[in-house]
């Protein structure tokens, strides 16, 4: 069983700044997954990173795969209130076989 | 619109009692799984099933079941409600081990007293 790390658990914001969270790993990923869990809602995936060293944008959101496939990263520029969720990363692929192991997930307040 | 469903969204019950859990999805995936979300445990999978008449233990399937008679609904039974059941359980979905998306129900905030 891989051991799965999000830093921060919570982070707390103003409208405006740039943050970013991590979700690191003793183990090699196949690929990986980001969801965002909006409060009273289920989690609806952001992306899926799959080579090593990929980045990937989704507007304001930056996702970077390490190059040794064993930590991933979500940056956030100018976060606004409407990215205000529990942000959960999730290894895929390989022998996972469709199942997913979420971290803990970091929860993101982004105040006005 | 293909969707995931669960009801009820909110049950409250009592120690000892069976409870079921609906969930149903219009997508037509093969797969479906079971949750449960817990503060300082994230989500943690109870059963999951790769098709019809297939289930199998999660991480945390100790007091749970599951069938699956069909492609649409995977229920969740809990035989004897224990107040350590108190939870969110989510319901989620997806096409197949390539593509790996999974899709979410609402989820059911379950209280065991």
């Amino acid at each position: 069983t891989q051991l799965l790390e999000q830093s921060p658990q919570f982070l707390s914001i103003q409208e405006g700044e740039n943050l970013t969270v991590y979700c690191n790993s003793s183990s090699v990923f196949s690929s990986l997954q980001w969801y965002r869990q909006e409060p009273g809602e289920g989690p609806v995936l952001l992306v899926t990173v799959v080579t090593g060293g990929e980045v990937k944008k989704l507007k304001r959101l930056t996702f970077q795969f390490g190059d040794a496939r064993k930590d991933s990263s979500l940056h956030i520029t100018a976060a606004q209130p409407g990215d205000t969720g529990l942000y959960l990363c999730a290894p895929t692929g390989g022998t996972s076989y469709g199942k997913l192991t979420f971290g803990q997930g970091t929860i993101l307040t982004v105040h006005p | 619109d293909a969707e995931i469903t669960q009801s009820p969204r909110h049950k409250i019950t009592e120690t000892g009692r069976q409870v079921t859990l609906a969930c149903h999805q219009t997508w037509n995936h093969n797969n479906m799984f079971w949750y449960r979300q817990d503060l300082g445990h994230g989500l943690r999978l109870i059963h999951y099933s790769y098709g019809v008449q297939d289930t199998n233990k999660g991480e945390v399937s100790d007091g749970y079941s599951v069938s699956r008679s069909n492609t649409e609904d995977l229920p969740l039974t809990l035989e004897s409600a224990a107040s350590s059941q108190t939870s969110v359980y989510f319901c989620a979905s997806s096409e197949s081990w390539a593509k790996g998306t999974q899709y979410f129900g609402p989820g059911t905030r379950l209280t065991v007293l």
